[in-house]
């Protein structure tokens, strides 16, 4: 099956530095990838969606300036929380799609701000 | 915006069966997933349904009526790893981006 990665799975930071996560489809070419939050004890929630070579398509509410993402490639997604503060504190998970219906999600990459 | 229903928590026997219903808005709809996610990690694909009907796969099954806007998962001879948060989400139709409904968390007791 179709298989995405996500580095790092976890990272801990200090108030005001950034963070980037990679999210990767391994097996596959994924033209539009997905970037998701989750709170503890929540569902998740769609940040943005991200199109190759293209610019990411937000959600409401989601500062795109600071929730920065590149899809440079068809198999690679960054997010980058810049100057992150502990209430960005948050599991990321990204998803892939194959071209078909069905989203594949990473692992998640846990982010802890000090 | 689409709205996605779901109870928040159910609990159930291991051996018995459980069924989690959805309810979703039917406008814009392209699809109706059913995603498991056990606490810290992140969710799996279960089930994706856009015709009307019962699929079957294994012990889990998801049910699709799209006039009525609702979907269930069924799981038979439930086991304690089926402990989760079992998330209903809807497709829409501009690229197939991803609605969550609030999740509905499984017990499952000996």
């Amino acid at each position: 099956g179709a298989v995405v990665s996500q580095h790092p799975s976890w990272v801990i930071c200090k108030s005001g530095t950034s963070v980037k996560i990679e999210c990767r489809s391994l097996d596959f070419q994924a033209t539009t990838m997905f970037w998701y939050r989750q709170f503890p004890k929540q569902s998740l929630m769609l940040m943005a969606t991200s199109n190759e070579g293209s610019k990411a398509t937000y959600e409401q509410g989601v500062e795109k300036d600071k929730f920065l993402i590149n899809h440079a490639s068809l198999t690679l997604s960054t997010l980058t929380v810049t100057s992150a503060h502990p209430e960005d504190s948050s599991f990321y998970i990204c998803s892939a799609m194959t071209g078909l219906e069905t989203q594949y999600f990473g692992p998640g990459t846990r982010l802890l701000v000090l | 915006g689409q709205n996605i229903d779901q109870p928040t928590e159910m609990t159930a026997t291991e051996g018995a069966i459980v069924q989690i219903n959805c309810t979703y808005q039917t406008s814009g709809f392209n699809g109706l997933f059913w995603y498991q996610q056990h606490a810290g990690e992140a969710p799996t694909f279960l089930s994706y349904n856009v015709l009307d009907g019962l699929e079957e796969k294994g012990r889990f099954s998801s049910f699709l009526s799209r006039s009525k806007g609702y979907s269930y998962l069924l799981l038979k001879e439930l086991q304690m790893k089926d402990s989760a948060s079992y998330l209903c989400s809807q497709g829409d139709n501009a690229g197939n981006m991803l609605t969550f409904g609030g999740g509905t968390r499984l017990m499952v007791k000996p």
